[in-house]
């Protein structure tokens, strides 16, 4: 079965600074992964996603998160945090089997920014 | 063009009651695919359709139930509700299944409230 783990539940980083936002996966088969970001009162946006080839994905907004398959990690950076950047994000894994290939979210981690 | 809609954006019932959530994928998407979001979650995925036919469900209980019309608009249905289904409901379409490296394009969701 695949899931999905978020360590931290909410990162706070001053404008300007490194964000890392880190997501690890457990999956029998080899995973797609996606990164998501919900704004406040907002449906979700796709990031960026990781199928097969090149393990740096780069995504949308200067984010980018490199899979790592010997530490089953796949965590999401961007190098300098702007005030827009507050947000939720959301890792996920392609679920197989009875959910029939949809998305396993991890439970989010709550980004803010400070001034 | 058009991103998924979804209608009402709120909702309040009461526990009992029955409620109609609707979506309208993206112009040319086929497939829709509902998610549960309990407040401080990851969304949770109920069902998918694709061609007017369930293609996968998840781990919910038989008050929840949807359908896919011809025009690929999509209804999710839940009786007797109870308070636990308070949640944003989100939708997400896809031009084929979701799988792979199909990518899903989510709404902005409905809002549930139940009392």
């Amino acid at each position: 079965a695949q899931s999905v783990t978020q360590l931290g539940s909410h990162v706070s980083v001053s404008e300007g600074a490194l964000v890392l936002l880190r997501c690890n996966y457990s999956s029998s088969v080899p995973p797609y992964l996606f990164w998501y970001v919900q704004y406040p009162n907002q449906g979700l946006q796709l990031l960026l996603k990781y199928t097969t080839g090149a393990t740096l994905v780069k995504g949308i907004n200067g984010f980018e998160a490199e899979f790592k398959k010997s530490e089953t990690s796949f965590h999401l950076t961007k190098p300098s945090a702007h005030m827009s950047d507050a947000a939720e994000y959301f890792c996920a894994v392609r679920g197989y089997g009875g959910s029939q290939g949809n998305l396993i979210f991890g439970k989010g981690t709550k980004l803010s920014v400070k001034p | 063009d058009a991103g998924v809609t979804q209608s009402p954006t709120h909702l309040i019932k009461t526990r009992g009651q029955h409620v109609t959530l609707r979506c309208s994928p993206i112009s040319g998407h086929k497939s829709v695919s509902w998610y549960q979001q309990v407040l401080g979650q990851g969304p949770q995925f109920i069902f998918q359709y694709y061609e007017k036919e369930e293609r996968g469900r998840g781990n919910f209980p038989d008050r929840f139930s949807a359908r896919q019309f011809p025009n690929y608009s999509s209804e999710l249905n839940v009786n007797a509700l109870l308070l636990g289904d308070s949640a944003l409901y989100l939708c997400a379409s896809s031009l084929a299944p979701a799988g792979g490296r199909e990518t899903q394009y989510f709404g902005p969701g409905t809002r549930l409230l139940v009392l």
